[in-house]
């Protein structure tokens, strides 16, 4: 298994470009999140989905869009790129049961580090 | 709301100290907690993960202990090596909820 990957690598973006950060995990994993990482910070949740064609908001959603169309592909849109969006994405999956008890860890991309110019 | 605090912010100890990280967490009602290890410029990986219903979990060198009426886990990392030397991350994720909530992590340091 590859796990959680993610493209690009590394992304620099002029003010109010839009892009799409690619996430495709291969675990069969039912749960995927989104998060950004700051520096010197923790994570914070983006959106996350809970399956094929199911999203939801995170903490910090706005300027970003995320569409969950197959249960191996988690794709963020980022529609009008602002400095402020400059971090570092991480993709996750993990799996949950049908009661949606959460028994099982996240695993994580390498992440793709995006600067906003 | 859910609140994840990690303390120290930064720790650096001689190799071969055992010592401890701490976390702590706001809503004692959660499905589980897990402690992440992540070095520079990478991705996280999952050192230890416990169910709401588990006291403590081990692997190798590392034990994670949960108390959740006091909101509180630790990190024992015995033995420290230079190669333990990352940021260490705690997330719980509380029950209802579908959603991990970080702590900021201790960047750990281990001195050769």
């Amino acid at each position: 298994n590859a796990g959680v990957t993610q493209t690009p690598k590394f992304r620099i973006l002029k003010i109010g470009q839009s892009m799409t950060l690619q996430c495709t995990q291969d675990m069969n994993h039912n749960y995927m999140y989104w998060y950004r990482q700051d520096p010197g910070m923790g994570l914070k949740l983006i959106y996350y989905s809970v399956g094929a064609g199911i999203t939801d908001k995170g903490e910090v959603p706005n300027g970003y869009n995320v569409s969950r169309s197959t249960t191996e592909d988690f794709p963020l849109r980022l529609e009008l790129a602002a400095p402020s969006q400059t971090s570092v994405y991480f993709c996750a999956s993990s799996y949950s049961s049908a009661s949606g008890v959460h028994t099982d860890t996240q695993y994580f991309g390498p992440g793709t580090r995006l600067t906003v110019l | 709301k859910q609140e994840v605090t990690q303390i120290p912010a930064a720790l650096s100890v001689p190799e071969g100290e055992n010592l401890v990280l701490n976390c702590s967490f706001t809503d004692s009602a959660i499905y589980n907690l897990q402690w992440f290890r992540q070095d520079p410029g990478k991705g996280l990986t999952s050192l230890l993960l416990i169910q709401s219903s588990q006291r403590e979990q081990t692997s190798g060198r590392l034990n994670a202990s949960l108390d959740k009426s006091s909101g509180r886990s630790t990190l024992y990392i015995a033995a420290s090596q230079p190669g333990d030397s990352a940021t260490y991350l705690c997330a719980v994720i509380t029950s209802g909820t579908y959603k991990y909530i970080f702590g900021t992590g201790t960047r750990l340091k281990v001195l050769a």
